[in-house]
């Protein structure tokens, strides 16, 4: 069966550089979520969209935006990158239309900021 | 708002151990509740859920009851494996409605020989 879909699997980037990822649901799906995790830490809730509108918001800063396009898949983008931005970036998809909306996770995202 | 407790790990176990990973939560409406598989480096595969009152979701010799009365989703399983070793996150979220996961801690199960 076909999963979620991110890339790039890993990424280095230098403080103050911008940063893209990004996330291909599964087909049919109609939302994606975007979260952040830290070592030993649980995920935290970025941003997430609906049949490509934001539909949520969590702690996510300023710097950080994100879109979903006709096509479904979504985009990240991450600017003035700081060293605490070095995390795990997962994307994760669902059917919430006629579904339960439980939610599939990419392979996720490892972003080291240098 | 909501929130998922975990019982506190590492959860260390010999191998054909029973397992119990303790799960309670907070929630404002009537939640979906899942478990959550973490392998090193990998990313988080859906473990098993469940989305009504006494529903009981299982998978892979792992189980967990959803008990409305005590808000509680424990994960069980009789006789674990060294390959289970990882970390486990029990969530909620709603059906219906584009709504996140909010999850526990984790808890860390390690499996010795």
């Amino acid at each position: 069966a076909a999963g979620v879909i991110q890339s790039p699997r890993h990424l280095i980037k230098e403080k103050r550089e911008t940063a893209t990822l990004k996330c291909y649901p599964i087909p049919r799906h109609d939302t994606v979520y975007w979260y952040q995790q830290g070592p030993g830490q649980d995920p935290q809730f970025l941003i997430s969209f609906y049949e490509k509108m934001q539909s949520d918001k969590g702690s996510i800063p300023d710097r950080f935006s994100a879109q979903q396009f006709s096509d479904y898949h979504s985009e990240l983008n991450m600017s003035s990158l700081e060293l605490g931005d070095s995390a795990l970036y997962f994307c994760a998809s669902s059917l919430v239309a006629g579904g339960t909306n439980e939610q599939y996770f990419g392979p996720g995202t490892r972003l080291t900021v240098t | 708002g909501d929130s998922v407790t975990q019982m506190e790990g590492p959860v260390t176990l010999s191998e054909e151990a029973f397992l119990t990973i303790n799960c309670t939560y907070t929630a404002t409406g009537y939640p979906s509740l899942f478990w959550y598989v973490q392998y090193p480096g990998e990313g988080l595969q859906l473990l098993l859920k469940a989305t009504k009152a006494d529903d009981k979701g299982s998978n892979k010799g792992f189980e967990a009851t959803y008990r409305k009365e005590t808000t509680s989703f424990h994960l069980e399983k009789g006789s674990v494996q060294v390959s289970d070793s990882a970390v486990y996150f029990c969530a909620l979220t709603y059906t219906g409605t584009a709504s996140k996961l909010t999850f526990g801690t984790g808890t860390r199960l390690q499996v010795t020989l």
